[in-house]
C-alpha cells in the first residue's frame, strides 16, 4: 500500500528557505502518479502549493510561484519542496500527497508536518 | 482561479439522521469531452490529513462506506451522509481539480446534535 512521509525542519527563520522532503513507500514514484504539496495554516483551510510529475514537469500555484520550487529524485523515491523568503504567514502543516493523474483528486496523503516560520 | 464555496459552515445532526453539505464552484468544473465533473470531497478529522471520500463528483473511493454519496454537476454539488455515525464527526472539504491552481472550499464542520 502506497504511503507518503514528510520530513524536514519544524522551525524556519523568517526570510530563509523552508525545505521539506516526501518519501514514497510501498510503490514506485515513477508509476504514473503525480505528486503534490498542500498546506494548512493552523485552524484554517487547505491550499494547494504545487504538483510534480516524475519526469520533472511542474505546476505551481501562481500565488506562491515566485517562491516555490518542487523537485523529484526518482533514485530515492522522493520529491521535495523549497519555499523561499518565508514569513509568519507560511506557518502551516505541510502535506505531501499523490494524484493518480495530473488532473485528479489527491488519493493518498502523508501525515503532515508542522512548520513554524519564526522571526 | 476557481473559487469554491461551501454551505453551511457547520451543522449538527442527530445520530442516524441525514447530513447534507453543499459546494459551489465559481465556474463549471464539468469537462465536456468526457462528461466528468472534476470535483472531489475529503473528510478531515482533528490531527489527521484529509481523506479522499468522493471523486468525479459521485464516485466513492475504495473502502468508503456507502452512507457517503456525492451528486451534482457543473457548478453545484452535494455531499450527503445518509445516516450520521459518531465517527463521521469531521470537517469536510470540496476541491476542484479541473484546472490549476487546484482549489478547496473553506470546509464544513459536522458535529453530533
Amino acid at each position: 500500500q502506497l504511503q507518503l512521509q514528510e520530513s524536514g525542519p519544524g522551525l524556519v527563520k523568517a526570510s530563509e528557505t523552508l525545505s521539506l522532503t516526501c518519501t514514497v513507500f510501498g510503490g514506485s514514484i515513477t508509476s504514473g502518479s503525480y505528486w503534490g504539496w498542500i498546506r494548512q495554516p493552523p485552524g484554517k483551510g487547505l491550499e494547494w502549493i504545487g504538483t510534480i510529475y516524475y519526469s520533472g514537469s511542474t505546476y505551481y500555484n501562481p500565488s506562491l510561484k515566485s517562491r516555490v520550487t518542487i523537485s523529484v529524485d526518482t533514485s530515492k523515491s522522493q520529491f521535495s519542496l523549497n519555499l523561499s523568503s518565508v514569513t509568519a504567514a507560511d506557518t502551516a502543516v505541510y502535506y505531501c500527497a499523490g494524484q493518480r493523474g495530473g488532473n485528479d483528486a489527491f488519493d493518498v496523503w502523508g501525515q503532515g508536518t508542522m512548520v513554524v516560520a519564526s522571526s | 482561479d476557481i473559487v469554491m464555496t461551501q454551505s453551511p459552515d457547520s451543522l449538527a445532526v442527530s445520530l442516524g439522521e441525514r447530513a447534507t453539505i453543499n459546494c459551489e464552484s465559481s465556474q463549471s468544473v464539468l469537462y465536456s469531452s468526457n462528461n466528468e465533473n472534476y470535483l472531489a470531497w475529503y473528510q478531515q478529522k482533528p490531527g489527521q490529513p484529509p481523506k479522499l471520500l468522493i471523486y468525479w463528483a459521485s464516485t466513492r473511493e475504495s473502502g468508503v462506506p456507502d452512507r457517503f454519496s456525492g451528486s451534482g454537476s457543473g457548478t453545484d454539488f452535494t455531499l450527503t451522509i445518509s445516516s450520521l455515525q459518531a465517527e463521521d464527526v469531521a470537517v469536510y472539504y470540496c476541491q476542484q481539480y479541473y484546472t490549476t491552481p487546484f482549489t478547496f472550499g473553506p470546509g464544513t464542520k459536522v458535529d453530533i446534535k
